[in-house]
């Protein structure tokens, strides 16, 4: 597709249980983003992929989120044994620049998680 | 100190005005700075970015970067209710993408 492409586009859950979310970036991209968005904030920086580098995961807020990026393209973001104060929007971005300082993001539409 | 510091506002301003957003950033290494448009349930877009110290001008949006100061601003000319949103500042700090809290304008007809 042409753009960066998230699924779910909405996901409710249980309290407790884990949950999926998945991030197709735009193809070439070698730059791949987590945000989350709480209602009414700003974006939290939460991991960051560049090509085949170690990912930078000082964002992550707690063990039980992780991510991981298969063939350096799609991104699996997971968060287990989900808790109510993760609700939120998770946003995943991606860029082209190899050089990352230059990267200007774009963004997919987002996953709106709700945890019950 | 947040990395990204922005005035959470509201500020609103009458059609036609200027509306000025300001930024300000701790990591004086960061190269390149953005400022993103997102509107109400909607993903961010970029409208500016800038690299050098100095003024960038795109139509009615000028981004002013003062380095030495450690800031960055945004100013929408002619301001049009369509220019209502939600306006973030985002820094790269060595290949992170830092974002502001954002700050929420409203342009009143």
């Amino acid at each position: 597709g042409a753009g960066v492409s998230q699924s779910p586009s909405n996901k409710v859950t249980e309290k407790g249980k884990d949950v999926e979310l998945r991030c197709d970036p735009i193809s070439g991209h070698t730059a791949l983003y987590w945000y989350r968005q709480s209602l009414g904030q700003g974006l939290e920086f939460l991991i960051y992929f560049q090509g085949n580098s170690a990912p930078d995961k000082s964002g992550l807020p707690s063990d039980r989120f992780s991510a991981e990026r298969t063939g350096g393209s799609v991104s699996t973001l997971t968060i287990q044994r989900t808790q109510q104060e993760d609700s939120a929007v998770y946003l995943c971005a991606s860029s082209l620049a190899r050089s990352a300082a230059y990267g200007e993001l774009f963004f997919g539409e987002g996953s709106r998680l709700t945890v019950l | 100190q947040k990395e990204v510091e922005q005035n959470s506002g509201p500020l609103s301003v009458p059609e036609g005005a200027i509306a000025s957003l300001n930024c300000t950033y701790s990591d004086r290494g960061s190269q390149s700075f953005f400022w993103y448009r997102q509107y109400s349930g909607k993903s961010p877009e970029l409208i500016m970015f800038i690299y050098s110290n100095g003024d960038k001008e795109d139509g009615r949006f000028t981004a002013q970067l003062n380095k030495a100061s450690q800031y960055v601003s945004l100013l929408i000319r002619d301001s049009q209710p369509s220019d209502s949103a939600t306006y973030l500042c985002a820094v790269n700090i060595g290949g992170d993408m830092r974002f502001g809290a954002g700050t929420r304008l409203t342009v009143k007809p």
